[in-house]
This record gives C-alpha cells, sequence and structure tokens, in this order.
C-alpha cells in the first residue's frame, strides 16, 4: 500500500533557530501534499497545501514566512519552521494524496518538535 | 467550508463489549467522510472511508461505519472490542470540490479506553 515516509520523528531545537521536517511519498507520486499541526489531545488543524510545483496554500491564521514549505518532486515535501519559538512546539503531520486521487490520504509518522 | 462534531471525547468500554463512536459533520457541499485511529505519537491510519455507494462501510480491525445523509453522521461501530484497540479515533471530512480533493477537516477525536 501507499506509504509515507517523515522525518525526523523528533527534534528538539534551540529558540530562534530553524528546523526542516522532510515528508516523502515511498512508492507513489504526491500531487499534493497536506501540512497538519496537532496540540496535545487536541485535533489535527491543517496547515497548508502543497501542490507539486506550486507555491503552498496556507490557511487562515498559518504564518507562510514562519512556516515555509516547498514541494520541489512529486516524492518530497518540506515543511521549516524558521526562527522557532516555544510556541511552536508541537506535533507535525504531513499527508500526501496517493495514486487514487481523491480517494485516498496516507500520513507520515508525525514530528514531535520541541522548541527550548 | 465544512465542521465535524464527535459528541464524545472519551468512550470506556469493557472488552469484547460493542462499541459506537458518534460523528456529526456540516458541509454545503457533497463530502466524503473518513475515519483514522492514532496511537500515542504516531501518525493516523486509516480504518475506513465512504466515498459513494453502499452507506455501510467495512474496515480494518472489525470496524465499520454507516453513512446517514439525513442526519449527517458517519458512526463508527466495533461488535466485539480488544485491549488493542485502545487508541484515539478521528472522524474527518472532505469537501468533493470537483477538480480534486481538499484537505481534511477533522473532529476533536474519541479516546476509546478498553478496559479488561
Amino acid at each position: 500500500g501507499a506509504v509515507v515516509s517523515q522525518h525526523p520523528s523528533r527534534v528538539i531545537c534551540k529558540s530562534g533557530t530553524s528546523v526542516k521536517i522532510e515528508c516523502r511519498s515511498l512508492d507513489f507520486q504526491a500531487t499534493t501534499m497536506f501540512w497538519y499541526r496537532q496540540f496535545p489531545k487536541q485535533s489535527l488543524m491543517l496547515m497548508a497545501t502543497s501542490n507539486e510545483g506550486s507555491k503552498a496554500t496556507y490557511e487562515q491564521g498559518v504564518e507562510k514566512d514562519k512556516f515555509l514549505i516547498n514541494h520541489a518532486s512529486l516524492t518530497l515535501s518540506t515543511l521549516t519552521v524558521t526562527s522557532a519559538h516555544p510556541e511552536d512546539s508541537s506535533f507535525y503531520i504531513c499527508s500526501a494524496r496517493d495514486g487514487q486521487g481523491v480517494y485516498g490520504y496516507t500520513f507520515g509518522s508525525g514530528t514531535r518538535l520541541t522548541v527550548v | 467550508a465544512q465542521s465535524v462534531t464527535q459528541l464524545d471525547s472519551q468512550v470506556p468500554v469493557f472488552e469484547e463489549a460493542p462499541v459506537e463512536l458518534r460523528c456529526n459533520y456540516s458541509s454545503s457541499v457533497s463530502v466524503y467522510l473518513f475515519w483514522y485511529v492514532q496511537y500515542p505519537n504516531q501518525g493516523l491510519q486509516l480504518l475506513l472511508k465512504y466515498l459513494s455507494g453502499s452507506t455501510l462501510v467495512k474496515g480494518i480491525n472489525g470496524f465499520e461505519a454507516e453513512f446517514n445523509k439525513s442526519q449527517t453522521s458517519f458512526h463508527l461501530r466495533k461488535p466485539s472490542v480488544h485491549i488493542s484497540d485502545t487508541a484515539e479515533y478521528f472522524c474527518a471530512v472532505s469537501a468533493y470540490s470537483g477538480g480534486g480533493a481538499d484537505g481534511l477537516t477533522f473532529g476533536k477525536g474519541t479516546h476509546l479506553i478498553i478496559q479488561p
């Protein structure tokens, strides 16, 4: 079946530094990737949608200059949290729309970001 | 815009008993419906999905859900639960925009607790 690999699974960074999270579709071409954020014991909130070769579309309230998304190929999308602050600490999960088009969203295993 | 309501934040059930996790949605357009399971510090695993056709959908691990358009519900059921079913369950919807799928809108989740 469709598999999405997300790295790293955990990262701790100092306040003010930047962190890059990678999301790779291993056995299918992901024309669209989604990035979600999940606070402890809460639901997932869609941050942005990225289509391969295009600029990402950000949800209302999400700072595009802080959360940089690059989807340069059909198998790789990256989320860079720039100038991270403690309030950016969260669980970030990517999702890729698989080769079946609208019929499936495959999720990565998530990245636990802790900013100290 | 769509919204998803999961009325129960926590559902305790004894092992081998049946369970129903409730999900109601709101949307001005046609939607696809999904149920996901999340284990601690992990990504989401698809249990089942409704796209069209039969309103009774069978998924993995013995779960099933029934789409009720008039009641805008998509409740998840399992006839006999196991300890390993202890997890967080998310109901989600995606709008069918014709040209492709949007990101998912999630409910707040229901924590299923299986008691021995």
